[in-house]
């Protein structure tokens, strides 16, 4: 079965420091790579995506670092906030994406501490 | 206002009756998708759907039905031959051609 492992599966950080959050896939086809955000009683929500041809893609305070060698991607949050307390899920998604389906992490949940 | 639409928010019920979560969808996507979440477990796919009156069952489907007869609607029934249904469900859809998922608020089912 397809996996994607995600780590670590609780993390606690001071505001203003990074978060970082690291995922690993097996199957080399994966060729999308998104990162959801998801709220305590909510459904998550689409925070950030990469594709392999890109090591790195930033928006705002979140970055995607992207290791295609080594079947690796990460999520850093820089300045963390107390709202970015959440859960947040890696994904993974073979090309014609029609046919197949998201595969997710099992999820970080990320506690920002005043 | 368009976005994914899930009722109800939280659902209980008694062990050994079929169940049925709405989710209607106005933002005109072709595929729609249900979801399972369990604490420590991530998200598991049961359904999905790429076009009206056909679907394809995921990785958990067992013990679950579903039915797609209009492209704005995917509901799913949790039958009672689902050993372990109490869970948070999460219905989501994305265009046919597109990878992004937009998720819905969820229902929470309590089967006791």
């Amino acid at each position: 079965q397809q996996q994607v492992k995600q780590s670590p599966q609780s993390l606690i950080v001071q505001k203003g420091g990074i978060s970082i959050i690291n995922c690993a896939y097996e199957n080399t086809a994966f060729d999308y790579f998104p990162w959801y955000q998801q709220f305590p009683g909510k459904g998550p929500a689409l925070l950030i995506a990469i594709r392999p041809d890109v090591s790195e893609k930033k928006e705002g305070r979140f970055t995607i670092s992207f290791n295609k060698s080594a079947k690796q991607f990460s999520l850093h949050i820089m300045d963390s906030q107390p709202g970015d307390s959440a859960t947040y899920f890696c994904a993974a998604s073979p090309p014609n994406f029609g046919n197949e389906k998201l595969t997710f992490g099992t999820g970080t949940r990320l506690t920002i501490i005043p | 206002d368009g976005g994914i639409t899930q009722s109800p928010k939280y659902l209980f019920r008694k062990e050994g009756q079929n169940v049925t979560l709405s989710c209607e969808q106005n933002l005109n996507h072709d595929a729609m998708y249900w979801y399972r979440q369990d604490p420590g477990q991530g998200l598991r796919l049961i359904y999905y759907s790429q076009i009206v009156n056909d679907f394809q069952k995921g990785d958990i489907a067992e013990g679950y039905s579903v039915s797609r007869e209009k492209k704005e609607s995917f509901p799913l029934t949790v039958t009672s031959a689902q050993k372990n249904p109490t869970a948070f469900y999460l219905c989501a859809s994305s265009m046919l051609a597109g990878v992004v998922q937009y998720f819905g608020p969820g229902t929470r089912l309590t089967v006791t």
